[in-house]
């Protein structure tokens, strides 16, 4: 299987301000994904991320207002920009490795 | 991309008794997955079923899988308070992107 963490765990944060969120796996993987669940929603994906390529967004989303980062092979970044109450969810990073999809614990934000 | 749809939304039971959830989903696939989540918390992988397959035990885990029915169960038996979490479907579909999109879970309690 493969490890997930992310960084932070949950923040509470500022309208108006933006938040990184990083996501570190211990294995070498192609593919990384940036999902969203809203409170007592099921998981909405973001963003595809791939290493030495721009992100794939899903519609709905966009560029400016989730910014994404993918230096190398076991990390990726996602930004929250210019947040509002509506950001206000459990943001989770994921990888499908050896047919299997696993994910990260998540990163709970509270946007005030 | 499709969703998997999950039935009942909720289900409430005593310990001990088994818990049976639902999943229904629109077009052909590849595999279909179920994952649970603690409350808050990240996805957990629980089984993988493979569109050839029609069952898989894991555990105190059967999941079933009915391609003409379009449609996959996740029985737990014996249940424990610790089961307590929502539980999501995830399908990929055949021919698409490896990327499995999800229902809306089925949110389970289980009473000591």
């Amino acid at each position: 299987s493969a490890v997930i963490s992310q960084k932070p765990s949950r923040d509470i944060c500022q309208r108006g301000t933006s938040l990184t969120i990083q996501c570190q796996v211990d294995s070498q993987v192609t593919m990384m994904f940036w999902y969203r669940q809203q409170p007592g929603q099921s998981l909405t994906l973001i963003a595809t991320a791939n290493q030495g390529s721009e992100a794939t967004y899903e519609s709905g989303f966009v560029i400016d207002k989730f910014p994404i980062s993918r230096p190398n092979l076991t990390f990726s970044t996602l930004t929250v920009s210019n947040m509002s109450p509506e950001d206000s969810s459990i943001y989770l990073c994921s990888v499908g490795f050896r047919n299997e999809q696993f994910f990260g614990p998540g990163t709970r934000l509270t946007v005030l | 991309s499709q969703q998997g749809e999950e039935d009942p939304q909720a289900l409430s039971i005593q310990e001990g008794e088994n818990a049976t959830m639902n999943c229904s989903y629109k077009t052909s696939i590849n595999n279909l997955q179920w994952y649970r989540q603690n409350s808050g918390r990240g996805l957990v992988h629980l089984i993988l079923i493979r569109s050839n397959e029609r069952e898989k035990h894991s555990g105190r885990l059967r999941v079933t899988l009915d391609t003409s029915k379009k449609s996959s169960s996740l029985l737990i038996t014996a249940s424990r308070a610790a089961d307590t979490a929502s539980y999501f479907c995830a399908t990929e579909d055949r021919g698409g992107s490896y990327i499995p999109t999800f229902g809306r879970g089925t949110s389970l309690i289980v009473h000591p």
